[in-house]
């Protein structure tokens, strides 16, 4: 079973739609986050998580939410999805019990292709 | 600004070439630096990391902090090294796991 697992692998929305993907972790890590993937612009952070208490935004948070329900499980929310949120949606998670170094190994789920039309 | 700049967006070569995957970083602080790799069908996965020093898969990668560089090295392109492979600050302090990524560079490894 995969560490880090990510629902729907593939999702088609319309403009104006409501869309949560979720992220489920069997690491024990205590932190999670969520990348945007987009060819020519590489990976950009949307949200992150420390720990259940402590969410930030990233460099690109507008237009998403997320929840940090459980250690294990993060999920990412467009309330009112727009074409250019059309991109591959990663979730990761590392652990830093063992420092900084730690903290920076990212363990990455398999990623949702999410197109908006 | 804190950046990462991989200025080739696909690099083709053949098999038992040298390779050579550029990264330039902009960071004020210091930096860990690391390249992730992507390949087909498989997640992104941590290949190596400057402060480890180690060869990966044949793969080495130095950092000049002089030059602002991580550049991955491998002296023979097998057809299996063909992925995408991402450069990566790591930064320190309060932002630890918050990578900042470069653009990525394709390698297509030809037989």
């Amino acid at each position: 079973d995969a560490d880090v697992t990510q629902t729907p692998r593939n999702r088609i929305t319309k403009t104006g739609k409501r869309i949560m993907l979720e992220c489920s972790q069997t690491k024990g890590h205590d932190r999670m986050y969520w990348y945007r993937q987009d060819p020519g612009l590489g990976l950009r952070l949307i949200y992150y998580s420390f720990d259940v208490k402590d969410i930030n935004k990233g460099e690109i948070s507008d237009g998403y939410s997320v929840s940090r329900q459980a250690q294990a499980k993060f999920s990412l929310s467009l309330e009112s999805a727009i074409p250019n949120q059309t991109a591959l949606y990663f979730c990761a998670t590392s652990d830093s019990s063992t420092g900084s170094l730690g903290a920076n190994v990212l363990t990455f789920g398999a990623g949702s292709r999410l197109t908006v039309l | 600004a804190q950046r990462v700049t991989q200025p080739e967006k696909l690099l083709s070569v053949f098999k038992g070439a040298p390779v050579e995957l550029k990264c330039n970083y902009s960071y004020s602080g210091s930096p860990e630096l690391f390249w992730y790799v992507q390949y087909s069908r498989q997640r992104l996965q941590l290949l190596l990391r400057h402060i480890s020093r180690e060869s990966i898969k044949g793969f080495t990668a130095d950092l000049n902090k002089g030059e602002t560089s991580f550049h991955l090295k491998k002296p023979f392109a097998q057809e299996e090294d063909s992925a995408m492979y991402y450069c990566a600050l790591g930064r320190g302090s309060g932002n630890t796991g918050k990578l900042i990524f470069g653009q990525g560079t394709t390698l297509q490894v030809k037989p």
